[in-house]
């Protein structure tokens, strides 16, 4: 059991806004540790995709952003499009367990 | 442009210790802020973080797995290496070495860039 929970998958029709959720708790986002998100194609590596504070690596589009409450984070992804189809995880560092920790991850489908 | 590579067997045998190299261009492990992490990913499961060195060779390692991994870096190289001894079959999946940023802090911070992944099977 991964110690930021994600929703096991989302699905959404092209066009269509989606947001995929990931719980932290007081260790992790509540001792003011950043988000970051990772999205993973199909038999590809993980890339990093976005952090908390919205800042994106070079390419990756404005469709992408972060919204952050409390011991809570959202991805956001409008304007969805079918390359958008990935596994995409959320990703923090937690104190009590003094390493990084993953979220379960998310499959997004693209209808 | 930096660029990370995994390397290592594809295959071991159980209660086997298995090594794996990380071998990276485009930065310096002597660089203050610079750490280097390895990341696994069991078939069809979710990342799981499992150790990772930085500039000032402090290192950090999951806590349910650090009496198997040591890891180690040759700045000279530029490689990091990861052993994992005892090796089970739950061990097996795909092993990544990524680029950490971070602030100059031994905490928090993004894996910003990652190798392709190896993988490796652990059966007899």
């Amino acid at each position: 059991q991964s110690v930021l929970t994600q929703p096991p998958s989302v699905s959404g029709a092209p066009g269509q806004r989606v947001t995929i959720s990931c719980t932290g708790s007081s260790s992790n986002f509540g001792t003011g540790y950043d988000v970051q998100w990772y999205q993973q194609l199909p038999g590809t590596a993980p890339k990093f995709l976005i952090s908390g504070n919205n800042n994106r690596p070079s390419g990756v589009p404005d469709r992408f952003s972060v919204s952050k409450s409390g011991t809570s984070a959202s991805l956001a992804i409008t304007g969805l499009q079918v390359e958008d189809e990935a596994d995409y995880y959320c990703q923090s560092y937690d104190t009590s367990l003094s390493g990084w920790v993953f979220g379960g991850g998310t499959r997004l489908s693209v209808l | 442009q930096i660029t990370l590579k995994e390397s290592g067997p594809t295959l071991v045998k159980p209660t086997q210790t298995l090594t794996l190299t990380c071998t990276f261009s485009g930065f310096s492990l002597s660089t203050s802020g610079v750490g280097v992490g390895w990341i696994r990913q069991s078939p069809g499961k979710a990342l799981e973080w499992l150790a990772i060195i930085f500039w000032n060779d402090d290192k950090r390692y999951r806590p349910s797995l650090k009496s198997k991994l040591t890891i180690t870096k040759d700045t000279s190289k530029n490689q990091v290496v990861l052993t994992m001894t005892n090796m089970d079959p739950v061990d097996t999946g795909t092993y990544y070495c990524a680029h950490r940023r971070g602030g100059a802090t031994t905490t928090g911070g993004v894996f910003d860039l990652w190798g392709r992944g190896t993988l490796v099977t652990v059966s007899s």
